[in-house]
């Protein structure tokens, strides 16, 4: 079953703007990964972020994450054509010793030029 | 290899004949995912391979899918009797060890199925 879960389920910005994805979860989680998956392409990990850290940043990537809300947001800044893209987040579940990511249904993101 | 690699791409396929995907992970990781994606939709978790072993098989959706995993290497995921609902991309992923929580899962293409 989806634990994670995106919004807006779909964005239209233009070339310039910043661009804000929220991803919100149900259970507690140990850490929470955003995923790109460009049409035609398969899924690239984009940026990690633990339980105990509230914000990340990578390159024009910053995410934020709540524990007391559950929930962790993406923002692109100065979008460009090329991040026309669904972005995912997914948590971790550990099973055992091992553990296997939760996806939510991403957020189908157009960037117009 | 320098990525995972997955086979066919595509295929295309009636109702109630049996397919094969085909996975070829990362050289040296030790633990390979494959997950089912609907059209629009986010992944849903099938099987996942510690070696050759499956530990966890709990999102097959039944008793027609089945996968295996030899040498530690390439998987084959195996679908008995297609039915339209199958109709996905599967996605292959592999990481390194399966056993850390920060660990990067690397994706292949995915083969598109579409069952006829």
């Amino acid at each position: 079953s989806q634990q994670g879960e995106e919004d807006p389920q779909a964005l239209s910005i233009q070339e310039g703007e910043n661009a804000t994805m929220n991803c919100s979860y149900k259970t507690s989680i140990n850490n929470l990964q955003w995923y790109r998956q460009n049409s035609g392409r398969g899924l690239v990990h984009l940026i990690l972020i633990r339980s105990n850290e509230r914000e990340k940043h990578s390159g024009r990537l910053r995410v934020t994450l709540d524990t007391s809300k559950k929930s962790s947001s993406l923002l692109i800044t100065a979008s460009r054509a090329a991040d026309t893209a669904s972005y995912f987040c997914a948590t971790v579940r550990v099973m055992d010793s091992n553990y296997q990511l939760i996806w939510g249904a991403g957020t189908k993101l157009i960037i117009k030029p | 290899g320098a990525g995972v690699s997955q086979s066919p791409s595509n295929k295309v396929t009636e109702k109630g004949k049996d397919v094969e995907l085909r996975c070829d992970p990362i050289s040296g990781h030790t633990a390979l995912y494959w997950y089912r994606q609907s059209l629009g939709q986010g992944l849903e978790f099938l099987i996942y391979f510690q070696g050759n072993s499956a530990p966890d098989k709990s999102g097959l959706p039944s008793d027609r899918f089945s996968a295996e995993r030899t040498g530690g290497s390439v998987s084959t995921l195996t679908i008995q009797r297609t039915q339209q609902e199958d109709s996905a991309v599967y996605l292959c992923a592999s990481s390194f060890s399966g056993t850390s929580w920060e660990e990067t899962q690397y994706f292949g293409p995915g083969t598109r199925l579409l069952v006829l």
